[in-house]
């Protein structure tokens, strides 16, 4: 069965950096794109981008450009999401999630991981 | 400000048919998929529907999806106390996947 499972939830100062990963199992990892969104406290989804794991071909979103790198261990079927420069306004609950190729078709959803940032 | 927009809240009471709006453009609804997307509270989001109008297998058939020009909408009969959640819709749009804000259902 289609997995995918995140890494624990992380406590970070302002202008620190986050990493967090995603491991899939149950189908083949190069096949579909990995999305990545958050979802702040009480508010709606937002997507932050996708990474191809085949190519390692990315596409972000604009408000995290320049902040957000997304990268791929073919090895070992995980994706990673790193975000930098943190900031309060990005305490929220990241999710990694698996999508048909060049499609909003998200199938799979890994299960979350709270970020908080406070200082 | 999300890409797609929604109405924040909708209500009905059990048994009723509630239909929920996602408005976009030409650049994403026009012209790709529309997809939309339960969240139950505390859950992580689940596909509800496909390519417009499509149940992954599991889905009841009390949801049906549908789209016309730049607007899709969601429609949701025999409403059950259970279908209180937040529902998004998203598209496709120039290689990126834009996300309506969302809809609080409220079954009263």
């Amino acid at each position: 069965q289609v997995q995918l499972v995140q890494s624990g939830a992380e406590v970070k100062k302002p202008g620190a950096s986050v990493n967090v990963s995603c491991k899939a199992s149950g189908y083949t990892f190069t096949g579909y794109y990995v999305h990545w969104l958050r979802q702040a406290p009480g508010q709606g989804l937002e997507w932050i981008g996708w990474i191809n794991p085949n190519s390692g071909g990315t596409n972000y979103a604009q408000k995290c450009q320049g902040r957000v790198t997304m990268t791929r261990d073919t090895s070992i079927s995980t994706a990673y999401m790193e975000l930098s420069s943190l900031r309060s306004d990005d305490t929220a609950v990241y999710y990694c999630a698996r999508a048909r190729v060049h499609s909003a078709e998200i199938d799979y959803w890994g299960q979350g991981t709270l970020v908080t940032v406070s200082s | 400000q999300s890409v797609l927009t929604q109405p924040p809240s909708a209500s009905g009471t059990p048994g009723q048919r509630v239909t929920i709006s996602c408005s976009g453009s030409s650049s994403n609804i026009g012209s790709n998929y529309v997809y939309w997307y339960q969240q139950l509270p505390g859950t992580a989001p689940k596909l509800l529907i496909y390519r417009n109008n499509q149940r992954p297998s599991g889905v009841p058939d009390r949801f049906s999806g549908s789209k016309s020009g730049t607007s899709a909408s969601l429609a949701i009969s025999g409403l059950r106390s259970e279908d209180e959640a937040d529902y998004y819709c998203a598209a496709w749009d120039d290689s990126l996947v834009v996300f309506g804000g969302g809809t609080k259902l409220t079954v009263l």
